[in-house]
């Protein structure tokens, strides 16, 4: 079975500009959460949805959106990029709200210049 | 307050040997998740082991084992037999109760495994 899948990989966009990340989940999976991991940090919590629902929301600015389609994938929108915006973006996939393993993907890697 | 606490930025251990590497946690909710993830040069974030704040036993998975006490609230992660392939940031993480997916995590411990 294919892990948890996002795309693209690595992305260069320059300040002002709006990108749209992608993540596929794990066959079966309905819960999505999207993170932001900035260098030498730990990821911190942007967004989760599941059944399609927005469940929780981290402190991010409202530049930062997202949605989950009915086959459980999901976007993450970031608009008016600035400098700070360059991390890793890391999509998780659970089985449901609250299971006992969440599983990630290989991340995007953004690079705002 | 920081909800997660890893005390160790970086450690340098000879392979074969066992490695402990901590955390504290800081929650007032009964009821919660404890995680251990495996982040390589490559980036991805790889599960390891889960302990449920419920469960009578410590989790074990192969070579993982958490050692969680709960009353001192800690939640280290033990490696069994380590291996050149540890090599890596290992984050300890956190979800508070029911209510979503948000997990908490720590600012990770750099392991490097000696030849």
């Amino acid at each position: 079975d294919a892990g948890v899948t996002q795309s693209p990989t690595h992305l260069i966009k320059t300040r002002g500009q709006h990108v749209t990340l992608r993540c596929s989940p794990i066959s079966g999976h309905k819960s999505v959460s999207w993170y932001q991991q900035v260098l030498g940090q730990g990821p911190q919590f942007i967004f989760q949805y599941y059944e399609k629902e927005e469940r929780g929301r981290g402190n991010f600015p409202d530049r930062f959106s997202a949605r989950q389609f009915p086959n459980y994938s999901s976007e993450l929108n970031v608009n008016a990029l600035l400098l700070g915006d360059s991390a890793l973006y890391l999509c998780a996939s659970s089985l449901w709200q609250g299971a006992s393993e969440a599983f990630f993907g290989q991340g995007t890697r953004l690079t705002v210049v | 307050a920081q909800k997660i606490t890893q005390t160790q930025p970086g450690m340098f251990v000879q392979e074969k040997e066992a490695v402990t590497l901590d955390c504290t946690y800081d929650t007032s909710d009964p009821s919660y998740g404890l995680f251990w993830y495996k982040q390589p040069s490559s980036g991805e974030m790889i599960f390891l082991i889960y302990q449920g704040s419920y469960d009578q036993q410590n989790a074990t998975e192969g070579r993982y084992s958490l050692n969680f006490q709960k009353a001192r609230k800690s939640a280290n992660l033990v490696i069994s037999a380590s291996q050149l392939g540890d090599s890596a940031m290992y984050f300890c993480a956190m979800r508070e109760g029911w209510g979503d997916d948000k997990i908490i995590f720590g600012k990770g411990t750099r392991l490097h495994i000696l030849p």
